[in-house]
């Protein structure tokens, strides 16, 4: 298997422009989880599924966040407009169960930029 | 505010030696893992450990679980230079339907 694939592995991108950040689970995984690491804020969850089903967004920073996942085997994450402040690592990670009981398997991350 | 905490945040120890991480939690658990992140790249599950768990091994990493105290320790046995990344301690609270709380990690520097 692949492992859990993220693109763009960059963005740099001007503030007030839109930005999605794409995940693909690995295969037969039913949880997925997005992250933010930012050296200031360390790993915070942002959301998780589960079964393509929102279970908990309560780390969505604001409105300017959402999050889809259409299927099983794709999410998205999508900050519009964006800002400065938004500048960090997004990691998308997935497990084989729900919440907190199995591992979860990381992808490489999206370093995001808003100039 | 994060559940877990690291000690030390950063570690520096000769190739060969051992390294020891500790992380203490605030609430009850479920379950505690250890995750390793190198430089620039996501996070590696490295174990999993239970809250009716005391201790587990995996190659030369030893976890330890103190419920009593809440706390939990990582050992790495016979350093080696690939061994250093930061590492993560994350809760799993209650009945571990709900989300995993990372700590802020212990950078680790092995000195070939």
């Amino acid at each position: 298997d692949a492992g859990v694939i993220q693109s763009p592995r960059h963005e740099v991108t001007e503030m007030g422009q839109e930005v999605t950040l794409r995940c693909k689970p690995i295969s037969g995984h039913n949880s997925l989880f997005w992250y933010r690491q930012t050296m200031m804020r360390g790993l915070e969850l942002l959301i998780y599924f589960n079964n393509n089903v929102p279970i908990d967004d309560s780390g969505m920073p604001e409105d300017r966040f959402s999050a889809k996942m259409p299927n099983a085997s794709f999410s998205t994450l999508k900050i519009q407009p964006s800002e400065p402040r938004d500048s960090a690592v997004y990691f998308c990670a997935s497990s084989l169960g729900g919440g907190s009981s199995y591992e979860q398997y990381f992808g490489p991350g999206t370093r995001l930029t808003v100039t | 505010s994060q559940q877990g905490e690291e000690d030390p945040q950063a570690l520096s120890i000769q190739e060969g030696e051992n390294a020891t991480m500790n992380c203490s939690y605030k609430t009850s658990i479920n379950n505690l893992q250890w995750y390793r992140q190198n430089s620039g790249r996501g996070l590696v599950h490295l174990i999993l450990i239970r809250s009716n768990e005391r201790e587990k091994h995996s190659g030369r990493l030893r976890v330890t679980l103190d419920t009593s105290k809440k706390s939990s320790s990582l050992l790495i046995t016979a350093s080696r230079a690939a061994d250093t990344a930061s590492y993560f301690c994350a809760t799993a609270p209650g009945s571990g339907n709900e989300k995993l709380t990372f700590g802020t990690g212990t950078r680790l520097t092995i000195i070939p």
